[in-house]
């Protein structure tokens, strides 16, 4: 069984650029997880989605941080301008059922300089 | 349950030795708490979780242990082997929100 996939693995830009990032998740699985994970800390949700819509977004910095899922498989998140402090891995997960049992891909790890 | 710090709690054992990994949770309405492994380069990877009305659950290798008077969460790993060597994550879950909220890392090393 194929993985969560996720694209590109690293990407480094300037700050005030924009970056997209790309998610295909394990067939099936109608709930979507998008997560960043600070250095040395946990992974913090920023989203979660349910088939294509969404269902927690608690987290995510509205400003400048915006997701969607398309037709309810892959999905982007973009932000627009980076800054900073957005420096992170951005971790996407999938789940059938309960999202403690969710399958995580590689991550991208983002460089804002 | 949010975690804090840059710098991550580590544990170093020798292989074959048993591993405890300790974490404090803060919130008494969980329903599950969930340890994951995250290895270099690689996203968490569920490992074993436990109900908040049990005491002690057991995997392969793997034992969690839940002390709820103290707010304490445990991860013993039997016969630690180097392919164990990663940061463990504790977490905790209420069932009605379906939100994972994971706690601060231990980076486990383990020494051949």
């Amino acid at each position: 069984e194929a993985g969560v996939a996720q694209s590109p693995r690293y990407k480094i830009i300037e700050k005030r650029q924009s970056v997209a990032f790309w998610c295909n998740p394990i067939s099936g699985h109608a709930t979507l997880y998008w997560y960043q994970q600070i250095l040395g800390q946990g992974p913090k949700l920023l989203i979660q989605f349910q088939n294509n819509g969404v269902v927690d977004d608690s987290q995510l910095p509205k400003d400048r941080f915006s997701a969607e899922r398309l037709k309810g498989v892959d999905s982007t998140l973009k932000i627009q301008p980076a800054k900073l402090e957005d420096s992170a891995v951005y971790l996407c997960a999938s789940s059938l059922g309960s999202g403690r049992e969710a399958f995580f891909g590689q991550g991208t790890r983002l460089t804002v300089v | 349950g949010e975690s804090v710090g840059l710098h991550l709690p580590t544990l170093s054992v020798q292989e074959g030795d048993n591993s405890i990994i300790n974490c404090a949770y803060s919130n008494s309405a969980s329903d599950y708490f969930i340890w994951y492994k995250q290895e270099s380069g690689k996203g968490p990877q569920f490992i074993i979780d436990i109900r908040s009305n049990m005491d002690k659950r057991q995997g392969q290798r793997v034992t969690v242990l839940l002390n709820k008077t103290v707010k304490h969460l445990s991860l013993q790993i039997a016969a630690t082997q180097p392919g164990d060597s990663a940061v463990y994550f504790c977490a905790e879950m209420k069932t009605s929100y379906d939100k994972v909220i994971f706690g601060p890392g231990t980076s486990l090393s383990v020494i051949p």
